[in-house]
């Protein structure tokens, strides 16, 4: 079964510090990847998405992430994080073909510290 | 920027009640899916639905779990005899195409009592 993996559960930064959250998926197949991003009390919202082209995808809010296909992996980066970014991150993986249901990560709780 | 809409923010419901739960998509969006998040646990699938009938259901997705579009606007999710592990917050969420991003709403967290 396809599932996707978020090895850090909880990062605290200190404000300029750099981000890189971890996201591994299992299927071998072409795929789509997406990170969300769920502010305290607020919904889940696109922060970029990987279809084809340019392995190194640029989002909203200065983060970026980069799919390799050899490791499986689409890893999400930010060079400087602020406090606003305190936040939970999701990824999520929508296998290729007729299914449109995104499989998602257990979340990573960002916590930046002023 | 368009959005999705849940309504109630916040229900709860005694243990064999019916709950509906309400979502009103992007308005040019075809595609409506439903997803849950108990607790602590990861965002899981429960229902994908196009040009009025399901496309796609997970395993979650019983017989006690039933979707519509009621009207041009409205997408509901309707839990017709409810148990506690129902408990969870239920995103709905749309795309205007089967492989876009989604927009999500805000959730509806359900406590089941």
């Amino acid at each position: 079964a396809q599932s996707v993996s978020q090895h850090n559960h909880h990062v605290i930064l200190s404000e300029a510090a750099s981000l890189e959250l971890g996201c591994n998926y299992s299927y071998g197949g072409t795929v789509n990847l997406f990170w969300y991003v769920q502010y305290p009390g607020q919904h889940l919202q696109l922060l970029l998405k990987y279809f084809s082209g340019d392995p190194l995808v640029k989002g909203i809010k200065g983060f970026e992430a980069e799919f390799i296909k050899s490791k499986f992996s689409f890893n999400l980066r930010k060079p400087s994080v602020q406090w606003s970014d305190t936040a939970e991150y999701f990824c999520a993986v929508r296998s290729g073909g007729a299914t449109n249901k995104l499989i998602f990560g257990t979340g990573t709780l960002l916590a930046v510290q002023p | 920027e368009p959005e999705v809409t849940q309504t109630p923010s916040h229900q709860v419901t005694q243990m064999g009640q019916e709950v509906i739960l309400r979502c009103v998509p992007i308005s040019n969006h075809l595609y409506f899916y439903w997803y849950r998040q108990i607790l602590g646990q990861k965002v899981e699938f429960l229902v994908s639905f196009y040009n009025n009938e399901i496309s796609e259901k997970s395993e979650i997705f019983d017989d006690q779990f039933s979707v519509e579009r009621p009207d041009g606007s409205n997408f509901t999710l309707k839990i017709r005899s409810t148990k506690l592990e129902d408990s969870a917050m239920y995103f709905c969420a749309s795309s205007a195409e089967g492989a876009g991003g989604y927009t999500f709403g805000s959730g509806t967290r359900l406590t089941v009592v």
